[in-house]
């Protein structure tokens, strides 16, 4: 079975900070990655994915991910945190293809300070 | 991106009772739904994911029985937490797409207590 884990529960930082947020997965076969974010008082909504191809993703916002199979890993970054990125991180997996039997992480909550 | 909304956003109900909640794409025609339960601190769980017009397919560990799951229409499923127990207490969310390729969108989630 397929399993997500977010080695860090709360991240507090300084406007103009970089950010990195840790992911790692345990699947052995083909994976679909995903990073959400939920704002406050907000949906869940999807920050980037990578299904295939160039394992570095841009998403919304500024954000990026690298899938590193090598190391089951698929990290979230953003050069220069906003306020306004403050907000809850979830990491997901699916191994099924698509959106089906995602996986997610217990979330990372990000503060950012200005 | 595309809405999806819950329906209700809170409720408390007495043990023993049956609780329905309402997952609408307002704006989309939704063939697959997912329903997904969330306790404290930890992360969302797939219970189960229904394609309009079929039965809903369950997880492991996820009593069909217990959690009644209808997907009669393009825009609406419903979650039925049937004979609740205080340990059915939980953030239940649901998503929604358009097929099993295409993002799915995320409902604001639903905090069942269950008293």
């Amino acid at each position: 079975a397929q399993s997500v884990s977010q080695h860090n529960h709360h991240v507090i930082l300084s406007e103009a900070a970089s950010l990195e947020l840790g992911c790692n997965y345990s699947y052995g076969g083909t994976v679909n990655l995903f990073w959400y974010v939920q704002y406050p008082g907000q949906h869940l909504q999807l920050l980037l994915k990578y299904f295939s191809g160039d394992p570095l993703v841009k998403g919304i916002k500024g954000f990026e991910a690298e899938f590193i199979k090598s190391k089951f890993s698929f990290n979230l970054r953003k050069p220069s945190v906003q306020w306004s990125d403050t907000a809850e991180y979830f990491c997901a997996v699916s191994s099924s293809g698509g959106y089906q039997k995602v996986t997610f992480g217990t979330g990372t909550k990000l503060q950012v300070i200005p | 991106g595309a809405v999806v909304s819950q329906h209700p956003s809170r409720v408390i109900c007495k043990s023993g009772t049956s609780v329905k909640i309402e997952c609408r794409s307002l704006d989309f025609q939704a063939t697959t739904m997912f329903w997904y339960r969330q306790f404290p601190k930890q992360s969302l769980m797939l219970m189960a994911t229904s394609n309009e017009g079929s039965k809903a397919t369950y997880e492991q560990g996820v009593e069909k029985d217990k959690f009644l799951i209808n997907h009669a229409s393009l825009t609406l499923s419903t979650l039925t937490v049937t004979s609740a127990h205080p340990e059915d207490s939980s953030f239940y969310i649901c998503s929604a797409s358009f097929g099993a390729s295409t993002e799915a969108f995320f409902g604001q989630g639903t905090r069942l207590t269950v008293v």
